[in-house]
């Protein structure tokens, strides 16, 4: 079995402060791990992943996640957040179930200015 | 490239009507997946395709039904509508059951039954 869990479902920063979303996941075999954002009335597009290899993952805009297996972790973060990052934001584990994903509730981040 | 596109984008429909919702995917891609997004509950996986012609059930998949005629077009049928199931709909696809490939979403129907 596999199950993301998305710690707070509402995130709030201020303009060029440091964005930390944070995901935990539970997967029986070695997890391929992924971030999707979604903007206002859109579908999810994928923001980085993780397969195998490097732990430190870097993605679209500026974000980047870091996989740690001991604390079966994959938070996202951005040194600087923009306003234009405001929006929900999905972690997602594929471990067993071939082909299927487990989707995290989803963060939902605010920028203030 | 169109990715994944979905019709209608809205829809709203009385208890009892049936409907269906198209997606299609110009990638070439084998898996087809149905999600619903409800407020606090993220995605959850209502029927998926493993390729043209077969369909297996996800996570919440009463109330539905689908098919894959075609390997780029996946259906998602309503038969009796409820107000539960008003929602809003993403389809999605991926390449192959490998599993660091991600999935590509369409922007979504979104479904009101009154």
């Amino acid at each position: 079995a596999q199950s993301v869990t998305q710690l707070g479902s509402h995130v709030s920063v201020s303009e060029g402060a440091l964005v930390l979303l944070r995901c935990n996941y539970s997967s029986s075999v070695p997890p391929y791990l992924f971030w999707y954002v979604q903007y206002p009335n859109q579908g999810l597009q994928l923001l980085l992943k993780y397969t195998t290899g490097a732990t430190l993952v870097k993605g679209i805009n500026g974000f980047e996640a870091e996989f740690k297996k001991s604390e079966t972790s994959f938070h996202l973060t951005k040194p600087s957040a923009h306003m234009s990052d405001a929006a929900e934001y999905f972690c997602a584990v594929k471990g067993t179930n071939a082909g299927k994903s487990t989707f995290g509730d989803g963060t939902t981040l605010t920028v203030k200015p | 490239n169109a990715g994944v596109t979905q019709t209608p984008k809205f829809r709203v429909l009385k208890t009892g009507q049936s409907m269906t919702l198209l997606c299609a995917q110009d990638m070439n891609h084998e898996y087809m997946y149905w999600y619903r997004q409800d407020p606090g509950m993220g995605l959850r996986l209502i029927h998926y395709s493993v390729g043209e012609g077969t369909t297996a059930k996800g996570e919440v998949p009463d109330g539905y039904n689908v098919s894959r005629l075609k390997k780029q077009n996946f259906l998602l049928g309503l038969e009796s509508a409820a107000p539960s199931q008003t929602s809003v709909y993403f389809c999605a696809s991926s390449y192959s059951q490998t599993n660091h490939n991600e999935q590509y979403f369409g922007p979504g129907t979104r479904l009101t039954v009154t």
